[in-house]
């Protein structure tokens, strides 16, 4: 139990460009999740956190415009990276929480974002 | 400011051997405190966590020794295996958000 799941794995997109990203919690309703970026070889850093129904808490540093975040459902969050630039390019990674006292935050895959 | 430091940040280690990463935190407020393994190109999985109103946990071969006093923690791998080579990092915050360490990259020697 407890997956996350996270569409696409990889993209590719043109400089001046939006992507989306998909995150979903298949065998649980998550109503927090959390997105992450990471460098190559550095540790995570959180971006926001995504509430359903509400809007998503961002981190100091950054830009709530750029980085589109929409919590729709109890299994879906989208993080949408808006006129993409080249450092953009990074490893962004959700998070979901299982519900109930003995929360836990379970990991999706990660998703490969390389602008060109 | 750096909320947790980690440490070592490369560990290499025997088979069998024992792999030791210790966290250090600032937070008093700080209630939850998990490990996370990650391998190349994927995200990080959950290993094991552990809350301040107990000084360990076990599960199979990992170990949380937590030291509340001390705002510290560690990760203790018995019997380590090649398999588990992989980047580990830990986390220290509460149910809303947590900030995770810098990483340290262990490499079991077979």
């Amino acid at each position: 139990g407890a997956v996350v799941s996270q569409h696409p794995s990889w993209v590719i997109c043109k400089s001046g460009t939006s992507v989306k990203i998909e995150c979903r919690s298949l065998d649980f309703q998550a109503t927090t999740m959390f997105w992450y970026r990471q460098f190559p070889k550095q540790s995570l850093m959180l971006m926001a956190t995504s509430n359903e129904g509400s809007k998503a808490t961002y981190e100091q540093g950054v830009e709530k415009d750029k980085f589109l975040i929409n919590h729709a459902s109890l299994t879906l969050s989208t993080l949408t990276v808006t006129s993409a630039h080249p450092e953009d390019s990074s490893f962004y990674i959700c998070s979901a929480k299982t519900p109930g006292l003995a929360s836990e935050q379970y990991f999706g895959p990660g998703t490969r974002l390389t602008v060109t | 400011q750096q909320q947790v430091k980690q440490s070592p940040q490369s560990l290499i280690v025997q088979k069998g051997g024992i792999s030791i990463i210790n966290c250090a935190y600032e937070n008093t407020a700080f209630d939850y405190f998990p490990w996370y393994q990650q391998f190349p190109g994927k995200g990080p999985a959950l290993l094991i966590a552990i809350r301040p109103d107990v000084s360990e946990k076990k599960e199979g071969r990992f170990t949380i020794s937590f030291n509340k006093s001390a705002k510290q923690f560690s990760l203790h791998i018995m019997d380590s295996q090649p398999g588990d080579s992989a980047t580990y990092f830990c986390a220290a915050g509460n149910f809303n958000k947590f900030y995770f360490g810098s990483g340290t990259k262990l490499n079991v020697k077979p």
